[in-house]
């Protein structure tokens, strides 16, 4: 069984530029939520997706989105870049099974800093 | 709202030493708690979570949490920490009616083992 993986591991952008990050989540996972983790900072809630379908959203504007694909990939999008998007972004895939006590197995992230 | 305080920001520890790591939690509504850990350059990795039940936790890697809902409190314990268990953990809430998937992280509490 393989783990949750994300890629690019660390990427650089310039502030107005957009950027794309992925994660894989663990088979058979069909929930995915991504978290943003300022420098010093615990996590943070962006969105969670179920079955392709956004199903719980966090304190984040809308240049901040997601996609989910059949095969449980995930994408997360960013839009119009700024500074304090500078952070390491995790995605967690979970079981299917009772929601809110499922497990949640994370990725080891993806290190962005904007310039 | 919810929210999660780590009262501690560094415990620094002797080997063999026991250890505490404090997390103190507000929430209006019955809530699920976690505690994860994350070591350098890798993402979260689940300790213990407490749903409901038990109010003593037991985890991996020999921790174990008590819940206190008169004092809002899930406090994570080892009774002999070894060098590596040098990391940063994190204490995190869900409610029972919130967003699937919804974690609410403290800030964390970086564990330092020292020999």
């Amino acid at each position: 069984e393989t783990g949750v993986t994300q890629s690019p591991t660390h990427l650089i952008k310039t502030r107005g530029q957009q950027v794309t990050l992925r994660c894989s989540s663990q088979s058979g996972h069909n929930t995915v939520s991504w978290y943003q983790q300022a420098l010093g900072q615990g996590p943070q809630f962006i969105f969670q997706y179920y079955r392709e379908e956004e199903n719980g959203r966090g304190n984040f504007p809308p240049r901040f989105s997601g996609l989910q694909f059949p095969n449980y990939s995930s994408e997360l999008n960013v839009n119009a870049l700024e500074l304090d998007d500078s952070a390491l972004y995790l995605c967690a895939s979970s079981l299917p099974g009772t929601g809110l006590t499922d497990t949640q197995y994370f990725g080891p992230g993806t290190r962005l800093t904007v310039l | 709202a919810q929210s999660v305080t780590q009262l501690d920001s560094q415990v620094p520890v002797f080997e063999e030493a026991p250890v505490e790591l404090r997390c103190n939690y507000s929430s209006s509504v019955s809530v699920y708690l976690f505690w994860y850990v994350q070591y350098p350059n890798q993402g979260l990795q689940l300790l213990l979570k407490y749903l409901s039940g038990s109010t003593l936790v037991k985890g991996i890697n020999g921790f174990e949490a008590e819940f206190n809902k008169s004092q809002t409190s899930f406090h994570l314990r080892k009774p002999s920490v070894h060098i590596s268990d040098t990391a940063e953990y994190f204490c995190a809430v869900s409610d029972y009616g919130g967003s699937q998937g919804n974690l609410i992280f403290g800030k964390g509490t970086k564990l330092s083992v020292k020999p």
